[in-house]
């Protein structure tokens, strides 16, 4: 069975960083693209970031570029996301999916960004 | 504001088809396939519909989807009262160079 873990997660004060992970199982994470979507409180889904499966393309939404990165670690089938100088406006649920299409997607961890 | 365009609402009784519209341009629904995501409340989205017009094992058939030109469209027929959730088609953008979402419909059963 896929399963897509989510962590790192919670309060961090404007200006501030925190790192997602994101612990794959069911599945050999090299054989993939990943992607990271949020959701802000009460809003749409927005795509932030992909990565190849052996991560030599990267794609950022131009909100977060140059202050969030994408990485992997396909020996520990584990996805990450390294975000820096977080903004209130990047509160919101942060979903690891698998593919470009996101056909599996994780529960999600909440990062609140507020002083 | 997204670069897809979707109603922000639509409704229907158990039994209808209910249809939601996806609007777009060349850069991204002209030329690249559509997927659409069901998220229940309090929930993770779900892949619905890939590639248009595809449905993931396990999906109902009640669900179909098409594309033609910049638009796409997501169906539902034999309404459920399971089927209350958010719709989001969603494809990739050349210009933008990323995954772009709709802004979401909500479907209620009436």
């Amino acid at each position: 069975e896929v399963q897509l873990v989510e962590s790192g997660g919670g309060l961090v004060q404007p200006g501030g960083s925190l790192r997602l992970s994101c612990a794959a199982s069911g599945f050999s994470l090299s054989g993939y693209w990943m992607s990271w979507v949020r959701q802000a409180p009460g809003k749409g889904l927005e795509w932030v970031a992909n990565i190849k499966g052996d991560g030599s393309e990267k794609y950022y939404v131009d909100s977060v570029k140059g202050r969030f990165t994408i990485s992997r670690d396909n020996a520990k089938n584990s996805l990450y996301l390294q975000m820096n100088s977080l903004r209130a406006e990047d509160t919101a649920v942060y979903y690891c999916a698998r593919g470009v299409i996101t056909d599996q997607w994780g529960q999600g961890t909440l990062v609140t960004v507020s002083s | 504001q997204s670069v897809l365009t979707q109603p922000p609402s639509a409704s229907g009784t158990p039994g209808q088809r209910v249809t939601i519209s996806c609007s777009g341009s060349s850069s991204n629904i002209g030329s690249d396939t559509v997927n659409w995501y069901q998220q229940l409340p309090g929930t993770a989205p779900k892949l619905l519909i890939y590639d248009n017009s595809q449905r993931p094992s396990g999906v109902p058939d009640r669900f179909s989807g098409s594309k033609s030109g910049t638009s796409a469209s997501l169906a539902i027929s034999g309404l459920q009262s399971e089927d209350e959730a958010d719709y989001y088609c969603a494809t990739w953008d050349g210009s933008l160079n990323g995954y772009v979402f709709g802004a979401g419909t909500k479907v209620t059963v009436l």
